[in-house]
This record gives structure tokens, C-alpha cells and sequence, in this order.
């Protein structure tokens, strides 16, 4: 049972374009959602998070819309550049303690084109 | 500073034979999460310890995975007869909250079981 259902699998865009990645979930006890990004042969590293009480939160170039009701929320990287080439994982994590762990997404693998 | 270190970061195991994983997280984290990524997906957690207190082990996939943190700092996991199954990235992440927000991810320890 994938909890966490990210899409698009794989996305390309030009430099100085704005890629959004998007997720969707259904467990409502979820209460924390991070972003991490992932290069070949590395650990994924945290981007930006955000909790449900907030709609929008940026950080540098990118930013979390998050839409409670819908249960869904989205990446968006401004002014892309090559060098955000990577893999983007979304996660979420259940309130009351996190001895669940992290639960992620599958995963966008983005090619920023110069 | 330093981040969240893991050794080896390869380690081809014959079918059968036993490993051990390190992972050596940030000074005075708290937290410390093992999770297991396939080649093309995203971080499945494993196991959770809250200084030396293995809370969840709820992800760890068969009686063959056991991992301790028995001074609440270095972590170990280790497989047993590993299977051609086993071959993965395994991530340790570390925490300075309990309630694993903001987990920094190690590099891995790349696994191939031949």
C-alpha cells in the first residue's frame, strides 16, 4: 500500500523554467511533509518542509503549496538550473512521534536542460 | 560540521554470509532512523532508535535484520545469511528531535549480495 503517490515519474525542463512535482496522501494523522533531494551515489538532503497549517512556504528557490482538503502538495523550483538536476522525494511523517519513520514517495527524477 | 557518516559505503556478501552496517550519526542527535532504498525508489524505514531505545522495528523486513545502539550514539545493523533480496542502499538518518522531524540523511552503505 503506497501511502504517499508522487508524480510526474520523470520530468524535463529547460533552465529558467518551473518544474512542480506533486504528491497526494491519505493518511490524515500525517502532519509533516518534507522534501529531500537525491544525487547519484548520495544521501537524500532536506530541502524544505512544511506542516498543514500553512498553504504556501518558501525557501530560496523553492517553494511547498500544500492544499489539506485535497490532501496534496507540490514542489516548485523557481529559475531552474542544471545543477537542480537530481531526484526529488516527497515524505510525510505521522504526528504524536516519529518512531515511524519517515514515509516517502517514489521519487521524480528532474533534468534541468541548459 | 560533520554530518551523519556510514561504513562501508560498499559490500559485496556471497549469499549466506553475515554483515554489518555502521552508521555514525551527528553528535548529541537523539534520533536515529535505518531505512532500505531499491535502485529507483524511494527510502523504506526499517527501524527506529531514540538514544540506546529501539522504539519501532515495525520496517525491518524478516527476522534476519537486527540493529542496536547500545550507548545511544553509533548504530549497527546487521543482516544475517543475507539473500540476493537484501542487495540495496541502506540510509541511516539521524535527528536532534524525537519526534523525527529534520532527519539528516548519511551517504549509504551500497549492498550486493551475489
Amino acid at each position: 500500500q503506497q501511502q504517499v503517490k508522487q508524480s510526474p515519474q520523470s520530468l524535463i525542463v529547460q533552465k529558467g523554467g518551473i518544474p512542480i512535482i506533486n504528491c497526494a496522501y491519505e493518511n490524515t494523522a500525517f502532519d509533516y511533509f518534507p522534501w529531500y533531494q537525491q544525487f547519484p551515489g548520495k544521501g537524500p538532503a532536506l530541502l524544505i518542509a512544511i506542516r498543514p497549517d500553512v498553504s504556501e512556504k518558501k525557501e530560496g528557490r523553492f517553494t511547498i503549496s500544500f492544499n489539506k482538503s485535497a490532501k496534496q502538495f507540490s514542489l516548485h523550483i523557481m529559475d531552474s538550473q542544471p545543477g537542480d538536476s537530481a531526484t526529488y522525494f516527497c515524505a510525510a511523517l505521522s504526528g504524536g512521534g516519529g518512531a515511524d519513520g519517515l514515509t516517502f514517495g517514489k521519487g521524480t527524477h528532474l533534468i534541468i536542460q541548459p | 560540521g560533520a554530518g551523519v557518516s556510514q561504513s562501508p559505503r560498499y559490500k559485496v556478501a556471497k549469499r549466506g554470509q553475515d554483515v554489518a552496517l555502521r552508521c555514525d550519526p551527528i553528535s548529541g542527535h537523539v534520533s536515529l532512523f535505518w531505512y532500505q532504498q531499491a535502485l529507483g525508489q524511494g527510502p523504506e524505514f526499517l527501524t527506529y532508535f531514540q538514544n540506546e531505545a529501539q522504539l519501532d522495528k515495525s520496517g525491518l523486513p524478516s527476522d534476519r535484520f537486527f540493529a542496536e545502539r547500545p550507548e545511544g550514539s553509533v548504530s549497527t545493523l546487521k543482516i544475517q545469511r543475507t539473500q540476493q533480496e537484501d542487495s540495496a542502499v541502506y540510509l541511516c538518518a539521524s535527528s536532534p528531535r524525537i519526534l523525527g522531524e529534520t532527519q539528516y540523511f548519511g551517504p549509504g552503505t551500497r549492498l550486493l549480495v551475489l
